[in-house]
């Protein structure tokens, strides 16, 4: 079945800047989209189709692809960010959807 | 306000059923995908189904093929899983969520717990 590959963990200092990947062999194919989840909490869309930004996002996060690995990159890091972060995207046939395994980034 | 919100979580014996509602407001319903997505208790997030605003196509994590049944009333705003054969490792926070924006997931509920316990 069709992964995708996250790092487990992440660590910035505030004010630094975080980039979390996410590898795919359909990535180059295939949109990603990122979520943030805090505890306790609903995941939240922040990036759509690899790069778009939903309203009420702030622009510190953004995302970026190349070939195989996409990337949410989030600038001036805050302690509010601390929370898990998941890619998504779908398989070859774009109707089964794949979450990657999440990145917990502590700041 | 775009809202779903979830219920019909509980405590179940394995082998045994349950049917999750998502109840849809603040938005036309009928014109979006639909899908729920599980989380196990400290694990990452897993998709679980998928179905077309008609209905008329549905697609499934191959863990749950032949066990859970997504399907929606458009009628009723609403959206459901019906869960058979539940097993242990079914545990966890079920979300249901509006698909937009291609395959993404853009508005989600608050969740509903499941246990499968004896």
């Amino acid at each position: 079945s069709y992964e995708l590959t996250q790092p487990p963990s992440v660590s910035v200092s505030p004010g630094q800047t975080a980039r979390i990947t996410c590898s795919g062999d359909e990535l180059p194919k295939q949109y990603v989209y990122w979520y943030q989840q805090k505890p306790g909490q609903a995941p939240v869309m922040l990036i759509y189709k690899d790069s778009e930004r939903p309203s009420g996002i702030p622009e510190r996060f953004s995302g970026s692809s190349s070939g195989t690995t996409v990337t949410l990159t989030i600038s001036g890091v805050q302690a509010e960010d601390e929370a898990d972060y998941y890619c998504q995207s779908g398989d070859s046939s774009g109707f089964y959807v794949v979450f990657g395994g999440g990145t917990k980034l502590t700041v | 306000e775009v809202q779903l919100v979830e219920s019909g979580g509980g405590l179940v014996q394995p082998g045994g059923s349950l049917r999750l509602s998502c109840a849809a407001s603040g938005f036309i319903f009928s014109t979006y995908w639909m899908g729920w997505v599980r989380q196990a208790p400290g694990k990452g997030l897993e998709w679980v189904a998928n179905i077309k605003q008609d209905g008329s196509e549905k697609y499934y994590v191959d863990s749950v093929k032949g066990r859970f049944t997504i399907s929606r009333d458009n009628a009723k705003n609403s959206l459901y899983l019906q869960m058979n054969r539940l097993r242990a490792e079914d545990t966890g926070v079920y979300y249901c969520a509006r698909v937009d924006q291609g395959n993404g997931m853009d508005v989600w509920g608050q969740g509903t717990a499941v246990t499968v316990s004896s």
